[in-house]
């Protein structure tokens, strides 16, 4: 069984400062990992993915996360945060087919 | 479709009665999920349908929860005797076998 861990449930930072979203997984088989961010009463809008290939991965507006396998980890990180990054993030995996979801990180950014 | 579609947007039923939600996903994708998101809470797997494989229906939280995929494309999501504990964004989404899903904006459901 696989299964999502973000341990923040809020992270309230300063514009303009660095932050790193947190996510752990665990799963018996290889995983495919993804970012998630659903801005105010909007669906889910995919920010990142891990399929292969390079364990960094980056977004057009500014988003990393890295896959490291050893750690079961893929934490989401932005050097510099804008009041438009106020959303909220969620972790996913998949396995053989399902996406298991963590419960999601409420990202403020404050001015 | 351009992406994929539900609806309707917003639902409010009575308490016991039946709903009818849909989904209307990429075309093309062969993967079609649901979810359901209640408030301040992850996202909640309930069905998923691969193709004209037998659907896996391990999240259904009762049997009053059933859904339907015809031809391959729509699919419809039926709550029967709905409870206030039902009330909550269910999300369709579709993909291909190896990527991303893609989500529609959700059915908000609630329940008076």
């Amino acid at each position: 069984a696989q299964s999502v861990t973000q341990l923040d449930s809020q992270v309230p930072v300063f514009e303009e400062a660095p932050v790193e979203l947190r996510c752990n997984y665990s799963s018996s088989v290889s995983v495919y990992l993804f970012w998630y961010v659903q801005y105010p009463n909007q669906g889910l809008q995919l920010l990142l993915k891990y399929l292969s290939g390079s364990t960094l991965v980056k977004s057009i507006n500014g988003f990393e996360a890295e896959f490291n396998k050893s750690q079961t980890s893929f934490h989401l990180r932005k050097p510099s945060v804008h009041i438009s990054d106020t959303a909220e993030y969620f972790c996913a995996v998949k396995g053989t087919y399902k996406y298991i979801f963590g419960t999601g990180t409420r990202l403020k950014v404050l001015a | 479709g351009a992406g994929v579609s539900q609806s309707p947007s917003n639902k409010v039923t009575e308490k016991g009665k039946d709903v009818e939600l849909r989904c209307d996903p990429i075309s093309g994708h062969t993967a079609l999920y649901w979810y359901r998101q209640s408030l301040g809470q992850g996202l909640e797997f309930l069905i998923y349908f691969q193709g004209n494989s037998a659907p896996d229906k391990s999240g259904l939280p009762s049997d009053r929860f059933s859904a339907e995929r015809t031809g391959g494309s729509v699919s419809t999501l039926t709550i029967q005797r709905t409870q206030q504990e039902d009330s909550a964004v269910y999300l369709c989404a579709s993909s291909l076998v190896a990527s991303e899903a893609f989500f529609g904006q959700g059915t908000r459901l609630t329940v008076v």
